[in-house]
């Protein structure tokens, strides 16, 4: 049971260029989250997906996009990077949108651009 | 909007002191509170959490958190911290129905 992963771990990207971010889940959950996280600022909520086949925003998701691929996977794609991307990633699962249900984390995917 | 303070940005220790985060959160309705540790170079993990019930929760390693409901605060304790608690600890609120919201986080160097 591995719970969350991520893939890649750490990435270096030039401005302009794209990439996607993969994570995967094996605890059967229906919600998954991508977060990012800055020095001092906490974990900033990307997009979510409350179930199989529904995506929403977060607080900050301009210059990202998402996809649910199948109840296990949940994708994050940077069209085009920016500097300002620059950030851990992180995701998270969860049973569903049950209030006492605890998020489960990834280990992050460290992204730099240049 | 709900959203989380955390009095604090970096707290350094003496291994054995005792210790107490701060954690504040704005919303007027029911909510459920979290403590996260994030130990340098790992995912964040859950340390404790409150739904309901008796407001002094205790967690693993140690830790304990007092929720105090009329000061929207719910701080995380330990009486004896270790070297090896050195970490990043969040607090997260979420309310019926919405997301988690983190606080910026506070980092914990506890010297040996």
């Amino acid at each position: 049971n591995a719970g969350v992963t991520q893939n890649p771990k750490f990435q270096v990207l030039k401005t302009g260029q794209s990439m996607t971010l993969q994570c995967a889940q094996d605890m059967n959950h229906n919600s998954m989250y991508w977060y990012r996280q800055d020095p001092g600022m906490g974990l900033r909520l990307i997009y979510y997906s409350a179930s199989e086949g529904t995506t929403d925003k977060g607080e900050v998701p301009n210059g990202y996009n998402v996809s649910r691929l199948n109840k296990r996977e949940f994708s994050l794609r940077l069209e085009s990077a920016a500097p300002s991307q620059t950030s851990v990633y992180f995701c998270a699962s969860r049973a569903g949108l049950r209030n006492e249900e605890t998020q489960y984390f990834g280990p992050g995917t460290r992204l730099l651009v240049l | 909007a709900q959203s989380v303070s955390q009095h604090n940005h970096h707290v350094i220790l003496s291994e054995a002191a005792s210790l107490e985060l701060g954690c504040n959160y704005s919303y007027g309705g029911t909510v459920n509170l979290f403590w996260y540790v994030q130990y340098p170079g790992q995912h964040l993990q859950l340390l404790l959490k409150y739904f309901s019930g008796d407001p002094l929760v205790k967690g693993i390693k140690g830790f304990e958190a007092e929720f105090i409901k009329s000061k929207f605060s719910f701080n995380l304790r330990k009486p004896s911290v270790q070297w090896s608690d050195t970490a990043e600890y969040f607090c997260a609120v979420n309310a019926r129905g919405q997301n988690f919201v983190f606080g910026p986080g506070t980092r914990l160097s506890v010297l040996p």
